[in-house]
């Protein structure tokens, strides 16, 4: 059964680098099959799509964060990483990282999350 | 980017009631819809993909339709464990958007 664990700092202060490891279990990263993925959820709010890797480091990102961001992988580890660069308070959030499948028939969706870590960005 | 709007955002709703959840595209997005639900403290968990697909293992109950810009989440018998937040997410083009959306919460 596959896992993804999300590990970094619980605390950042401002203008600093966020940076979270998402390790993967159960299963390769090195799959042509899926992308892997970063989600962030402010405190009591919705869902905002970060950016997404593939397993040979092709990426997209949203351009809302692109010119902060930055998503690596690691496939001899089997985990992939988030930074995101010059912080602030609008920053604070749980932090998701996801599997993204390909459908057979087209189509994609996001089918397997780890739990999540929150970070807060203060001094 | 796409713009995703959830109606409503808010819904109380009794055991056994039926229940529809409605999510609006700024753009057509051909069938690239996926619905989520999110427990408290939780991740989001896939209910439905590709606009009606029923994920495997989700209760027949819950179901999809639409295409287009206009897709629509049904409950058909709630039952005490859909009390939760649910969220649609276009999947036709970067950057992928959630909607708002909407806490179904028991009256």
């Amino acid at each position: 059964q596959l896992q993804l664990q999300e590990s970094g700092p619980g605390l950042v202060k401002p203008s600093e680098t966020l940076s979270i490891t998402c390790s993967v279990s159960g299963g390769s990263i090195n799959s042509p099959t899926y992308y892997w993925g970063w989600i962030r959820q402010p405190p009591g709010r919705g869902l905002d799509w970060i950016g997404i890797i593939s397993y040979s480091g092709r990426t997209y990102y949203n351009p809302s964060l692109k010119s902060r961001v930055t998503i690596s992988v690691d496939t001899s580890k089997n985990q992939f990483s988030l930074r995101l660069t010059s912080v602030t308070a609008a920053d604070t959030a749980v932090y998701y990282c996801a599997r993204q499948r390909r459908l057979t028939g087209g189509g994609t969706d996001f089918d397997c999350w780890g739990q999540g870590t929150l970070v807060t960005v203060s001094s | 980017d796409i713009q995703m709007t959830q109606s409503p955002s808010s819904v109380s709703a009794s055991v056994g009631d039926r229940v529809t959840i409605t999510c609006r595209a700024s753009q057509v997005i051909s069938r690239w819809l996926v619905w989520y639900q999110q427990k408290p403290g939780r991740a989001p968990k896939v209910l439905i993909y590709a606009a009606t697909t029923l994920q495997s293992g989700v209760p027949s109950r819950f179901s999809g339709s639409g295409s287009g810009t206009d897709f629509t989440l049904t409950i058909s018998s709630l039952q005490p464990e859909d009390f939760a937040t649910y969220y649609c997410q276009q999947a036709d083009s970067f950057p992928y958007t959630f909607g708002q959306g909407t806490k179904l919460d028991i009256k």
